[in-house]
């Protein structure tokens, strides 16, 4: 059975980078067909969809949040990450990580980590 | 981008009831449409892809239909269980939008 786990500092200062990686057991971020992917949403808010990534490199992200997000894959530790720098409270969210579907462009989401809460707050 | 708008944004409904919630794309997205459930606290729970594909162990009481601009996740018989928030998300375009969700309570 897949899982995913995300980790990461729960409390960022305003203005610094957000750090996020999510630990993938049970498969394997180098399956061919799949992707990666990072969702978050504000507290009593809908979701909103950040980027995925696919395990050749090549990555997409929300056209809202694309100047300030990197997201990369580390096959050799089954792991992919989140970056997202110059923070505000608006950013304070739970961020999901969560495999995308085989074969979609851009993905649903058929896998999902539980969540982890990140607050933007000095 | 393509914008998601669903409704109702709360449904209160009882047990046994049969219950629709309907998702609506700015623009048509064949049938590149996915419905999610969340609970609170929990990530979210793939149930329909495809527009009306069911997820592997999801509850044959969950269907789905649509295609273009107009979608709809219909529950056949309100459990206990179902008392949630659902969520459309569209992945035809660059930007796989989701809609603003819909909250499902017990009447």
């Amino acid at each position: 059975q897949l899982q995913l786990q995300e980790s990461g500092s729960g409390l960022v200062k305003p203005s610094q980078t957000l750090s996020l990686t999510c630990a993938v057991s049970g498969g394997s971020v180098s399956s061919g067909g799949y992707s990666w992917g990072w969702i978050r949403q504000p507290p009593g808010k809908g979701l909103e969809w950040i980027g995925y990534i696919y395990h050749s490199g090549s990555a997409y992200y929300n056209p809202s949040l694309r100047s300030r997000i990197t997201v990369s894959v580390d096959r050799s530790k089954n792991q992919f990450s989140l970056n997202l720098n110059s923070v505000t409270a608006a950013d304070t969210a739970v961020y999901y990580c969560a495999r995308g579907a085989f074969g979609y462009k851009p993905p649903y989401f058929d896998y999902w980590g539980q969540g982890t809460l990140i607050t933007v707050s000095s | 981008d393509i914008q998601m708008t669903q409704s109702p944004s709360t449904l209160s409904a009882s047990v046994g009831d049969r219950v629709t919630i309907t998702c609506r794309a700015s623009q048509s997205i064949s049938s590149w449409l996915a419905w999610y459930q969340q609970k609170p606290g929990k990530a979210p729970q793939l149930l329909i892809y495809k527009a009306s594909s069911l997820e592997s162990g999801v509850s044959s009481r969950f269907s789905g239909g649509g295609s273009g601009t107009e979608f709809t996740l219909t529950i056949s018989s309100l459990q206990p269980d179902d008392f949630a928030t659902y969520y459309c998300q569209q992945y035809n375009s660059y930007s796989g939008t989701f809609g603003q969700g819909t909250k499902v309570e017990i009447k």
